[in-house]
């Protein structure tokens, strides 16, 4: 089955840019959904199609997508930006089509 | 506005079964996927089972034989049912809307989620 890759924990400044990396087999092939999840709260999508962002999401997420990596970039980030960030793949060949990263800790120090 | 509500979560013991609902408004749960996503405590994102437009069905092979997706178009609402529980079942049960073509879903629209623990 597929399998996403992410860094436990991903640390940065305020203000600085924070990267959080996604490995896949030939992820650039596939389009890659980024959810956010701060502590007590459910899941919210927070870039769709490798780098589109739903309403309501600010300027500073972005995305990109090629060959085994899709990376999530937060820009200029904010205290309110720590929380967990999530990858996911959808494998139309596999009978558990939903795929899930580990997760990744932004904690902003 | 999307709104999913899940209810019957609690507290249950080894061996035992609850069902899970996700009351939905804004969103047809007939014509659209629908995904339960569970997190177990600490833990990250795990998704366990999904019914098509058409009710085709899957489950994580961790639930498999022993939970059942299905919706009620009449009422919108979809459920869980769990039976012959385990401990490792224990998580936040999480309903989402999915979204996308054949070959790129993801989950728009979530539920607040419903705790399920399963303990003596």
């Amino acid at each position: 089955s597929y399998v996403l890759t992410q860094p436990p924990s991903v640390s940065v400044a305020p203000g600085r840019t924070a990267k959080i990396t996604c490995g896949g087999s030939d992820i650039g092939s596939k389009s890659v959904h980024w959810y956010q999840q701060k502590p007590g709260q459910a899941p919210v999508l927070v870039l769709f199609y490798d780098s589109d962002r739903p309403s309501g999401i600010p300027e500073r997420f972005s995305g990109s997508n090629s060959g085994n990596a899709a990376t999530l970039t937060i820009s200029r980030v904010e205290a309110g930006d720590e929380a967990d960030y999530y990858c996911q793949v959808w494998d139309s060949s596999s009978d558990r089509p939903w795929v899930f990263g580990g997760g990744t800790k932004v904690t902003v120090l | 506005e999307v709104q999913l509500v899940e209810s019957g979560g609690g507290l249950i013991q080894p061996g035992g079964s609850l069902r899970l609902s996700c009351a939905a408004s804004g969103v047809t749960v007939s014509t659209n996927y629908m995904i339960w996503v569970r997190q177990a405590p600490g833990k990250g994102l795990e998704g366990v089972s999904v019914i098509s437009n058409v009710g085709r069905t899957y489950y994580a092979d961790s639930v498999k034989g022993r939970f059942t997706i299905s919706r009620d178009n009449s009422k919108n609402t979809l459920y869980l049912q769990m039976n012959s529980l385990r401990v490792e079942d224990t998580a936040i049960y999480y309903c989402a809307r999915v979204f996308g073509g054949s070959n790129d879903h993801g989950f728009d629209y979530w539920g607040q989620g419903t705790l399920v623990t399963v303990s003596s």
